[in-house]
């Protein structure tokens, strides 16, 4: 059975305390691994693509990495309005483009 | 305009009501989908429209019926709701079905009384 694990659950940083998330995944086969954030009460909003091992994506002080098993989004120097909820959501071969998530890493920077 | 607009932000409704989600992309995009979403879970996929046809329907029971009008418009609509319904109604759109990138509206949250 496909499966998709996020941790840790909550993660509380000070500002500019850089930290990392892990998505782990395990899947007949990967189409592709997909980042999202999601503020309180809204709907996610799309970061990143990673389709093969050793891919990595950048957006300001966010990075995602993915191996064949995991992937890890590191959060630079965080600030604020980093806190979120963020969402790993995996597509599998064979699934139709069927987005399977995970349950989140909810992060809360303090000033 | 990259943007996915849901109506209403809110919505209240007895078991014996019928209501209905609208949402609405001008982005060209051909798919469009709805998912749920409990509190403090990940959402869960419900319906995939490509080229307005619905083309997967995740064991939805029938209280929930889906409409796509044309390529910019989605509706759910709501009947005979249970309690447990209650949850965030996210619309999204990308364009071609198959895709991981998703756009998401802001959601409709239900309650059912």
């Amino acid at each position: 059975e496909d499966q998709v694990t996020q941790s840790p659950e909550a993660l509380r940083l000070q500002e500019g305390e850089s930290s990392s998330l892990n998505c782990s995944y395990t899947v007949s086969g990967l189409r592709g691994l997909f980042w999202y954030r999601q503020d309180p009460g809204k709907g996610p909003e799309f970061l990143f693509t990673l389709y093969s091992a050793g891919e990595e994506k950048e957006k300001e002080r966010l990075k995602a990495t993915l191996t064949k098993k995991e992937s890890f989004l590191h959060i630079t120097a965080p600030k604020p309005e980093d806190s979120a909820t963020y969402l790993c959501a995996v597509q599998v071969t064979d699934s139709w483009g069927k987005l399977q998530f995970g349950a989140g890493t909810q992060v809360v920077v303090t000033p | 305009d990259t943007e996915v607009t849901q109506t209403p932000k809110h919505l209240v409704m007895g078991m014996t009501n019928k209501k209905s989600l609208k949402c609405e992309q001008h982005m060209g995009h051909r798919a469009m989908y709805w998912y749920k979403q409990k509190a403090k879970k990940p959402p869960e996929l419900m319906f995939v429209y490509s080229y307005e046809k619905l083309s997967i329907n995740e064991s939805v029971p029938s209280r929930f019926s889906p409409e796509c009008p044309n390529s910019s418009l989605l509706n759910l609509h709501l009947h005979a709701l249970q309690p447990e319904d209650s949850a965030l109604y996210l619309c999204a759109s990308s364009p071609l079905a198959g895709t991981g990138e998703l756009f998401f509206g802001e959601g409709s949250r239900l309650t059912v009384l």
